[in-house]
């Protein structure tokens, strides 16, 4: 079973901090995504990183993965209120098809 | 990207009852998933919905508990069977596309359950 752990599990931060969330794992995976989830809704893709040391920005948001494709980062610059929510990564290896989700960051960015 | 309606969005059960979820896909998708979420945990894979076979379960989940239908490309069903307070939870449909930039999936919105 191939697992993702996320760090930290919890973080609540000011308007206008820096923030980053680890997703690491033991096992390769082919590609990875993270993805936000707000109460009563799915999540949402936020990105796919798919190539070893590949670094993708969206507005603030950073996402990078790494050079073995066994990890990922996410870096928000500048955290608003609305970025609040639960961002979870998820990896696809090989040939399967399903989602291995990560274990979840639950942010909160107070005003 | 493609669009799902999943429905019901919450209930509130019966132990003993059961309950259909179902989900539509706005546009034809490869391949269709069911999870299982504790509010503000990560998502757990029950089992993939495959068109026109038996669906494939993962460990620790069985048809006789959650069968589940795909009579097409676009729609599936999951039953939770005879209910108990243990399977109080959110259950999530998810999709992913036939061509997909980036492999994003989708999810349904999900569907609160309440047994009681």
């Amino acid at each position: 079973t191939q697992l993702l752990e996320q760090s930290p599990q919890f973080l609540s931060i000011q308007e206008g901090e820096n923030l980053t969330v680890y997703c690491n794992s033991s096992s390769v995976f082919s590609s990875l995504q993270w993805y936000r989830q707000e109460p009563g809704e799915g999540p949402v893709l936020l990105v796919t990183v798919v190539t070893g040391g590949e670094v993708k920005k969206l507005k603030r948001l950073t996402f990078q993965f790494g050079d073995a494709r066994k990890d990922s980062s996410l870096h928000i610059t500048a955290a608003q209120p609305g970025d609040t929510g639960l961002y979870l990564c998820a990896g696809t290896s090989g040939s399967a098809r399903q989602l291995t989700f990560g274990s979840g960051t639950q942010l909160t960015v107070l005003p | 990207s493609a669009v799902i309606s999943q429905k019901p969005s919450r209930d509130i059960c019966q132990r003993g009852t059961s309950l259909t979820i179902q989900c539509q896909v706005d546009s034809q998708v490869t391949m269709m998933f069911w999870y299982r979420q504790q509010p503000g945990q990560s998502l757990t894979l029950i089992a993939t919905a495959n068109q026109g076979s038996e669906a494939t379960y993962e460990s620790g989940f069985v048809i006789d508990k959650f069968p589940i239908s795909r009579p097409n490309l676009t729609f599936s069903t999951l039953t939770v069977s005879n209910m108990s307070p243990e399977d109080s939870s959110i259950y999530l449909c998810s999709a992913r596309p036939i061509t997909g930039v980036g492999y994003g999936y989708t999810f349904g919105s999900g569907t609160r359950l309440t047994v009681v």
